[in-house]
């Protein structure tokens, strides 16, 4: 089955720097790739995916890339900001079946003022 | 508004009485997950209806099944709660369609087992 490496557990930044989470999956056949915000209590929030057929897209202050080849995603917030601080998850799934999604055990962001 | 509702949101529970945890969509997705996400761990899938199909994954225990009467509904049943089994139970739907696979999270049933 898949296996999605997130890298780091933990990362702190002040307001206003950029901060990068970069995972890795396992299973070439994956194609979709999804990041989530999960607030303490609350429910996983979808912020940005990507599939397999693009290498890079951005909404406003966050960004995915897509290294197929190399089975590297990662996720890049600029211009951080307080609202920021939360646990970030990314996941992979065979997109396009009706698979679940496999997580990444990942990263609390902590957004230093 | 469109949404996944799941109730209660809060379950209490003695170890060894079962159980039984709700969600509803007005999405009208066909594909509805179940997953668990302990304290300070990411989501963990435990099984998936796709329409009626049922889809277990091989890691999930025997102690969990899941019902799904029609397509806005869907039941995950724990027949023998252990303490083990505390955890948050998050219900996730989406379309399986050409063009997006996104998956919606319901708020989630926190499941205390004493």
């Amino acid at each position: 089955g898949e296996n999605v490496e997130q890298h780091p557990s933990t990362l702190s930044v002040q307001e206003g720097d950029s901060a990068v989470i970069k995972c890795t999956y396992s299973d070439s056949a994956s194609n979709y790739f999804p990041w989530y915000k999960q607030e303490l209590g609350k429910r996983p929030q979808l912020i940005i995916d990507i599939r397999s057929n693009v290498g890079e897209k951005k909404d406003q202050r966050i960004a995915v890339t897509l290294n197929k080849t190399a089975k590297h995603f990662s996720l890049h917030i600029t211009e951080t900001q307080p609202e920021d601080s939360a646990v970030y998850f990314c996941a992979a799934s065979e997109g396009g079946g009706a698979d679940g999604l496999t997580f990444g055990k990942g990263t609390h962001l902590i957004i230093q003022p | 508004d469109a949404m996944v509702i799941q109730n209660p949101r809060y379950q209490v529970t003695q170890f060894g009485k079962p159980v039984t945890l709700s969600c509803s969509q007005t999405l009208n997705h066909n594909v509805m997950y179940w997953y668990q996400q302990k304290s300070s761990q990411a989501p963990k899938l435990l099984f998936h209806y796709y329409d009626k199909d049922f889809n277990n994954e091989a890691d999930t225990p025997d102690n969990f099944q899941s019902r799904r009467p029609n397509t806005s509904f869907c039941f995950l049943d724990i027949r023998s709660p252990g303490l083990g089994d505390a955890a948050m139970y998050l219900c996730a739907t989406s379309f399986h369609g050409i063009y997006t696979d996104t998956q919606y999270f319901g708020p989630g049933t926190r499941l205390t087992v004493l």
